[in-house]
């Protein structure tokens, strides 16, 4: 079955500091990795797209890896702002136009 | 630029009452069509999808249909709503092969009574 696990479920940063949001999936085929942000009520936005050659890739202080062999990808967020906090949803497609979502990261970035 | 659009932005419908939202994209042409629900503390569900007009594909079996009258509008309506039918719906749309990017409508909150 195709699932995407994202952890933590929930994090709270201060303003400033650095954090790292964590994605599985067990997706098969594989066509591409995304990241999204979605502010509370509105829809979500994409900050990355990573295919299976891609391990890096940058969006201004969001950071996402992909390690293809391990199933596994990560959002690094470098000097967090009040603005950053949202969900943080991990989102794999195995072509076809699909996409399979994670259920998200909640993020809180305190003053 | 490329927009989408929804309405209307939340709704509160009674038990037994009809339903139709409105997903409209400006901007660009044959794209791919999307309807999710997102319901609380879960990931989005796709519902339905549309790759041309008139062409509909159901993703899960439920009280929800979907149409695409024009090529850059898709309509997800219900003849009788249920309480589980309440959540936040989602349109997006996409260009072409799976590497695209997905933009997202600004969603509709949806509360059955």
């Amino acid at each position: 079955k195709n699932q995407v696990e994202q952890s933590p479920q929930s994090l709270i940063i201060l303003e400033g500091k650095n954090c790292t949001l964590q994605c599985n999936y067990t997706v098969s085929p594989f066509s591409n990795l995304r990241w999204y942000k979605q502010d509370t009520g509105r829809g979500p936005v994409s900050l990355t797209i990573m295919t299976f050659s891609e391990n890096t890739k940058s969006n201004g202080r969001y950071t996402a890896t992909l390690d293809a062999d391990t199933k596994q990808s990560s959002l690094h967020i470098t000097a967090s702002q009040l603005s950053d906090s949202a969900s943080y949803i991990c989102v794999v497609s195995p072509g076809f136009q699909k996409l399979v979502f994670g259920t998200g990261t909640r993020l809180l970035v305190s003053p | 630029s490329q927009t989408i659009h929804q309405w209307p932005a939340t709704l509160v419908q009674p038990v037994g009452s009809p339903l139709s939202l409105e997903c409209t994209v400006e901007g660009t042409s044959n794209p791919n069509l999307y309807w999710y629900r997102q319901a609380a503390g879960r990931g989005l569900q796709l519902l339905f999808y549309s790759v041309g007009i008139g062409q509909i594909s159901s993703e899960v079996p439920q009280n929800l249909s979907a149409s695409r009258p024009q090529d850059r509008q898709f309509i997800l309506s219900s003849k009788k709503l249920l309480l589980s039918d309440s959540g936040f719906y989602l349109c997006a749309f996409q260009r072409g092969v799976s590497y695209n990017e997905q933009f997202f409508g600004p969603g509709t909150r949806l509360t059955v009574l």
